[in-house]
């Protein structure tokens, strides 16, 4: 079975603060991670997924497999970055994707 | 982009009744899409998996008979809530995969709100 913990439901920063979002899983097998967001009244979008190691937003995620975590980390938080993000794991040979519960982040101007 | 559209965006339909969502690709072909289920301020659960031209196959825990799903073309899926109840009110979202097998990455549609009376 697969499954995603995230464990902080909100987090709440002041601007230009850095943020880090937890993500913990759990899946027997080679995983494809992925972090989601979804901004106030929009429908969920992909962030960034693992196997493109690469910054979006100024956001950056590493996936470390021995502490089985793909935690989210911006610098430099901005007011723009409140919403909600979703930590996310698809196994191989599949799309389906289980989700984390889900991290509400609110920055503070 | 690729785009995943709902429809509607909302519904409130009496309790005993049936109520069908709609899911469309709309520049892109989707051989699978996906169904989640959102209860407010809880994590999307996935409910099913949509196959254009069989069956769908569901998670554990999900009644097949009380949710209706049909994907009879590479751009259109639908969930059909059937004999909805109160309990069945939720947040219902699809997603397809877009890019070449195996990609891994969805786009989601806006999601569908059902209140059932």
């Amino acid at each position: 079975a697969q499954r995603v913990t995230q464990p902080e439901k909100l987090l709440s920063v002041f601007k230009g603060a850095p943020v880090e979002l937890k993500c913990n899983y759990s899946y027997s097998g080679s995983p494809e991670l992925f972090w989601y967001v979804q901004y106030s009244r929009q429908r969920l979008q992909l962030l960034l997924r693992h196997i493109s190691r690469e910054s979006i937003k100024g956001f950056t995620a590493d996936l470390n497999k021995g502490e089985t975590s793909f935690h989210l980390k911006k610098p430099f938080a901005q007011e723009e970055d409140s919403a909600m993000y979703y930590c996310a794991l698809s196994g191989s040979g599949g799309n389906k994707l289980t989700f984390g519960g889900g991290t509400r982040v609110l920055v503070k101007p | 982009g690729a785009v995943v559209s709902q429809h509607p965006s909302w519904v409130i339909c009496k309790s005993g009744t049936s109520v069908k969502i709609e899911c469309r690709s709309l520049d892109f072909q989707a051989t699978t899409m996906f169904w989640y289920r959102q209860f407010p301020k809880q994590s999307l659960m996935l409910m099913a998996t949509s196959n254009e031209g069989s069956k769908a196959t569901y998670e554990q825990g999900v009644e097949k008979d009380k949710f209706l799903i049909n994907h009879a073309s590479l751009t259109l899926s639908t969930l059909t809530v059937t004999s909805a109840h109160p309990e069945d009110s939720s947040f219902y979202i699809c997603s397809a995969s877009v890019g070449s097998s195996g990609a891994n990455v969805l786009t989601f549609g806006a999601g569908s709100r059902l209140t059932v009376l």
